[in-house]
């Protein structure tokens, strides 16, 4: 079985200050990790992910996260938070060594960022 | 590219009546996939597509939930009879060939059940 976790139902960041949304999962096999944001009224778009490789991923609007293997975490950063960035942000995972054709991905809770002005 | 499109965005009904969702998945997408999202709930999975065909549908939650492929570029989702507890937004995504692709998801249908 595969799970996430966030911790944090809500992250509140003054605009122009570092963020960081918390994510760990379990999963018996290799892990692939996704980060989704979602807008009021809008679908899930994608940000990043880790595969393989580099423990700092980069993605888009100027996200990243970082793999940590020993902690089983995948938390999400951004130097500088703005305002835009103000969102629910969602961690998702699928376990890399499922059989063939299998792309179930587990989904987290949400986080809903806050970017004060 | 258009993205995935799902009809209608917003659905009323009446308890006990049929309740049909569209999507239509990106252009050479392989895969497709139907969640549901609540406040309770969260982001669920209900059933997904490989090449048309149904792989998992562990998540659907009832017999009254069902979901058809017929091509590469329509899939539907229906409720029959549906219930108020069905209230929640679907959304439908879909995925390229690839092992490690990941998922595009359209606008959700908001659905109300009175």
């Amino acid at each position: 079985a595969q799970s996430v976790a966030q911790p944090e139902d809500q992250v509140n960041v003054a605009e122009g200050n570092p963020l960081t949304v918390k994510c760990t999962y379990s999963v018996s096999g290799n892990p692939y990790l996704f980060w989704y944001v979602q807008y009021p009224n809008r679908g899930l778009q994608f940000l990043l992910k880790y595969i393989t490789g580099d423990n700092l991923v980069k993605g888009s609007y100027g996200f990243e996260a970082e793999f940590n293997k020993s902690q089983t975490s995948f938390h999400l950063k951004k130097p500088s938070a703005l305002v835009s960035d103000s969102a629910l942000y969602f961690c998702a995972v699928r376990d890399g060594d499922s059989g063939a054709g299998s792309y179930q991905l587990t989904f987290g809770k949400g986080t809903k960022l806050s970017v004060i002005p | 590219d258009a993205g995935v499109i799902q009809s209608p965005r917003h659905e009323v009904t009446e308890m006990g009546q049929e309740v049909t969702l569209r999507c239509k998945p990106i252009s050479g997408h392989d895969y497709l996939f139907w969640y549901r999202q609540t406040m309770m709930r969260g982001l669920e999975l209900l059933i997904y597509f490989n090449n048309n065909v149904p792989i998992d549908d562990s998540g659907m939650p009832e017999d009254r939930f069902s979901a058809k492929m017929p091509n590469a570029s329509f899939s539907t989702l229906k409720i029959q009879p549906s219930e108020p507890r069905d209230s929640a937004v679907y959304f439908c995504a879909s995925k390229s060939p690839g092992t490690y692709n990941e998922q595009f998801f359209g606008p959700g249908t908001r659905l109300t059940v009175l």
